[in-house]
């Protein structure tokens, strides 16, 4: 199983909801981590994961909050987002160190 | 800060000739990673190159990593269409940075 699944794979959302965005992998890979991807352009990290613990948080603003509750499993929680938050949220894994990242399909995420 | 740039921005091409896209790096890097993105679709990995110099051959395509490992290099051989899609590159030194892509387009 080569596969990281997130969902769901599209989500609309007013600006006073919370949501959470789910990402799931088994490969047994360490390394756990969302990007934001807007419209023609590229990935842009916004935390990373490692050993279940958040090794990286690229000043990310607090309405986007991550949790690995376990080694497969990674949330990105969202609560009053605004609407130049809509892009596509793209979950990915890699074994730990300078390795390859197994990207998600992504959600796409529209807020209104 | 570490930036990475990526050009041309975008390449349209007759189906079979030849494509080329670079990366340029304002720090030296441990490592440079190459990934493609069909259009409505996520990255996927091609290639990671570690050593100064290094090229990497997969069929129809060649990467490069500079000599002084702040630059690389993705070449396609004779296009087909099903290359069509924005190629990236991801540039490690103290933390991972993608290019801003380049989007290939393919005329049958």
């Amino acid at each position: 199983d080569t596969e990281v699944t997130q969902t769901p794979k599209h989500l609309v959302m007013g600006m006073t909801n919370k949501k959470s965005l789910k990402c799931e992998q088994h490969m047994g890979h360490r390394a756990m981590y969302w990007y934001k991807q807007k419209a023609k352009k590229p990935p842009e990290l916004m935390f990373v994961y490692s050993y279940e613990k958040l090794s990286i948080n690229e000043s990310v603003p607090s309405r986007f909050s991550p949790e690995c509750p376990n080694s497969s499993l990674l949330n990105l929680h969202l609560h009053a987002l605004q609407p130049e938050d809509s892009a596509l949220y793209l979950c990915a894994s890699s074994r730990l160190g300078n390795t390859e990242a197994f990207f998600g399909q992504g959600t796409r995420l529209t807020v209104v | 800060g570490q930036q990475v740039m990526q050009i041309p921005q975008y390449q349209h091409v007759q189906e079979g000739e030849d494509f080329t896209t670079y990366c340029n790096s304002s720090t030296t890097l441990s490592n440079i990673q190459w990934y493609k993105q069909r259009p409505g679709g996520h990255p996927v990995f091609l290639i990671q190159l570690v050593k100064s110099g290094e090229v990497k051959k997969q069929k129809r395509l060649t990467f490069q990593f500079g000599e002084a490992k702040k630059n690389s290099s993705l070449h396609i051989t004779a296009t087909q269409t099903t290359d069509v899609g924005t190629y990236f590159c991801a540039g490690r030194a103290s933390k991972i940075i993608f290019g801003s892509g380049t989007r290939l387009s393919i005329r049958p």
